[in-house]
């Protein structure tokens, strides 16, 4: 099993829609949560980190973690096609930040 | 500001070669770290280094070696190529690494062994 499992996708919405992405992971000694957006021919760009359980709201963004679960998600409200990327997330542990896969995720006009 | 640059962008090799990517930071960053990228296996960490020392490594055989100079500028080796080495290579730099280093990746050199 992989410290950090992700559904690679490929998810298509249509625009304006709620997007929900989502992470697993195996390994309580992660203590610090990220999400990284990566479009085509790019390297991921950093979108929002938290430290505790609970939301945290960036704009259109909202990152969620439940440390219980073991379980963190990214909700993006009215998508954009913009938005279409794929979207990785990560987590710090022991001085090394772990990605998941990444989802790919395309914005339908 | 100048973001993190790498060199070259794309390559080709043959089977064992060897090959030596650049990563030059944001200026000011003191940590580079580099990262293999693949369908199969994702976004996976190589090593940082930070100061001219090499603070952390992944899982990766010897033949992936990396150095950092004075100016921060990287680069990494892989030396006897193999075809399951073709990938992305990504170099992503921050001002301290670590817990509150927020990365900042640059576009990556994708090498291809034949």
């Amino acid at each position: 099993q992989k410290e950090v499992e992700q559904d690679p996708g490929p998810l298509s919405v249509p625009e304006g829609a709620i997007v929900s992405l989502n992470c697993t992971y195996s390994n309580s000694a992660f203590q610090y949560f990220m999400w990284y957006r990566q479009y085509s021919r790019k390297g991921p760009e950093l979108l929002m980190y938290t430290y505790s359980s609970g939301n945290k709201e960036d704009g259109r963004f909202t990152a969620q973690v439940d440390k219980s679960s073991k379980y963190i998600s990214l909700f993006i409200r009215d998508s954009q096609p913009s938005d279409s990327a794929t979207y990785l997330c990560a987590m710090y542990r022991d001085d090394k930040i772990i990605f998941g896969k990444g989802t790919r995720l395309h914005i339908l006009p | 500001k100048a973001g993190v640059t790498q060199t070259p962008r794309y390559l080709i090799k043959t089977r064992g070669q060897q090959v030596t990517l650049s990563c030059s930071p944001i200026s000011g960053h003191r940590s580079v770290s580099w990262y293999q990228q693949t369908p199969g296996q994702g976004l996976q960490f190589l090593f940082e280094y930070f100061s001219e020392t090499q603070r952390n490594k992944g899982n990766f055989p010897g033949r992936f070696s990396g150095r950092q100079f004075s100016n921060s500028r990287s680069e990494m080796n892989v030396s006897t190529l193999e075809l399951g080495d073709s990938a992305l290579y990504l170099c992503a730099s921050s001002f301290s690494g670590g817990i509150t280093g927020e990365l900042f990746f640059g576009e990556g050199s994708r090498l291809t062994v034949l």
